[in-house]
């Protein structure tokens, strides 16, 4: 049973702050994706990557930097947070094969920024 | 460019009646897969279902199913005798068949079944 996580369902951070978002997958999964989530914008790609220490911009990467140092993990940083980066965030995965993968996806971390 | 429209933002049915959540994509591509999740309101995204666009059967699932219309780009959803428990957003998705590319995503449909 695929399995992601994220490292916190919900979290509350200052303007200003440095935020770091972390998604595990146990699956063995090469492929690894951030996608932020607001109303009516749908689901948008911050960052993937398909290998470690590889990383590929999305739609909307600025104010946005990520690390993939091991293969399970794939962190996102807000260096600075703001308040229009307050959002839903949601982590997903899927084997190197890529496109007839499913795409596997964590429980989402809701962010307010204050 | 490759783009999914779910036209609808929100839908409102009473338990038990059917529903059908339109999705319509374009792509160049000749061979592609469409995908539908699942968000409910826990917020994981629950995968149901993957169809390549060589498949043009329809397939049903319990009380899903889906129609896929190459001719009109469309790979509609149908919940049939719906309940309470399939109010979520949905998404539906798209990505070409061949290569490693991420998912685009319509922006969803959120259903609201009423007791």
């Amino acid at each position: 049973d695929v399995k992601v996580t994220q490292s916190s369902r919900y979290l509350v951070k200052r303007t200003g702050e440095k935020v770091f978002l972390e998604c595990v997958q146990d699956m063995d999964h090469e492929n690894m994706f951030w996608y932020r989530q607001d109303p009516g914008l749908g689901l948008r790609l911050i960052y993937f990557s398909y290998d470690v220490k590889m990383k590929e911009k999305g739609d909307i990467p600025e104010g946005y930097s990520v690390s993939r140092e091991k293969k399970e993990r794939f962190s996102l940083i807000l260096e600075s947070a703001s308040t229009n980066q307050t959002s839903m965030y949601l982590c997903a995965s899927t084997k190197r094969e890529g496109n007839q993968e499913t795409q596997y996806f964590g429980p989402g971390t809701r962010l307010l920024v204050l | 460019a490759q783009k999914v429209t779910q036209a609808q933002t929100e839908i409102s049915v009473v338990e038990k009646e059917d529903v059908t959540l339109d999705c319509v994509y374009e792509t160049r591509d000749t061979t592609y897969y469409l995908f539908w999740y699942k968000q409910p309101p826990s917020g994981e995204l629950v995968f149901l279902i993957r169809r390549n666009s060589f498949d043009e059967q329809n397939e049903i699932s319990g009380r899903y199913s889906w129609n896929f219309q190459k001719s009109t780009s469309s790979f509609n959803f149908t919940i049939t005798a719906s309940q309470v428990v399939d109010s979520a957003v949905y998404f539906c998705a798209l990505s070409p068949f061949a290569g490693n590319t991420p998912l685009v995503f319509g922006k969803g449909t959120r259903l609201s079944v009423i007791a």
